[in-house]
């Protein structure tokens, strides 16, 4: 697609529930990232896909949360037994190459309220 | 590791007048590859700029430049007369050749520009 497409832009969801979140990156980019912006807070780092490569998992916060990466295109990022602490904008990237340099596009983001 | 710093939190200027954002980065590597993101109240970071540690010249887009300094490891970011349109968080962010193309990113410094 022409930018990176994230998808709900919007999630409320219930304490303990889990939630999927989804991020479709450009087409033929062969990295994407997810990180985490908490109210005025800078980007966490979440997590980091590099082409056919094991990915990045050092940023997930705790065990409950996970993401996969299908076919080298689309991924999801799972959190389970959400908690308020998860409330935040999870803001997917994406970028033509893996190596250091290459700018990120960015998506507009998933906005998580956990009530 | 790698670190970068934009002390200022928030700035408010009015409209016209010039303003520069700090950021000033730590990192080990030889290499490495600076960047400038803009965050509008929409939420989508958008790409302003890249520069790579063997590139020092000063940049100029239009109302932006940029100030490249390795001996004090600072890539500050100027607007000059600025416009109520500037208003927005400008992040700024450093990937270094031994972490593959993760950002570390500051923590952002938010101007509000007065009309």
């Amino acid at each position: 697609g022409a930018g990176v497409s994230q998808s709900p832009s919007n999630k409320v969801t219930e304490k303990g529930k889990d939630v999927e979140l989804r991020c479709d990156p450009i087409s033929g980019h062969t990295a994407l990232y997810w990180y985490r912006q908490s109210l005025g807070q800078g980007l966490e780092f979440l997590i980091y896909f590099q082409g056919n490569s094991a990915p990045d998992k050092s940023g997930l916060p705790s065990d409950r949360f996970s993401a996969e990466r299908t076919g080298g295109s689309v991924s999801t990022l799972t959190i389970q037994r959400t908690q308020q602490e998860d409330s935040a904008v999870y803001l997917c990237a994406s970028s033509l190459g893996d190596t250091a340099g290459w700018s990120y596009t960015f998506g507009s983001g998933t906005r998580l309220t956990v009530v | 590791a790698q670190k970068v710093t934009q002390a200022q939190t928030e700035i408010s200027v009015v409209e016209k007048e010039d303003v520069t954002l700090d950021c000033v980065y730590e990192t080990r590597d030889t290499t490495y590859y600076l960047f400038w993101y803009k965050q509008p109240p929409s939420g989508e970071l958008v790409f302003l700029i890249r520069r790579n540690s063997f590139d020092e010249q000063n940049e100029i887009s239009g109302r932006y430049s940029w100030n490249f300094q390795k001996s004090t490891s600072s890539f500050n970011f100027t607007i000059t007369a600025s416009q109520v349109v500037d208003s927005a968080v400008y992040f700024c962010a450093l990937s270094g050749t031994n972490t593959g193309n993760q950002f570390y990113f500051g923590t952002g410094t938010s101007l509000t520009v007065i009309p």
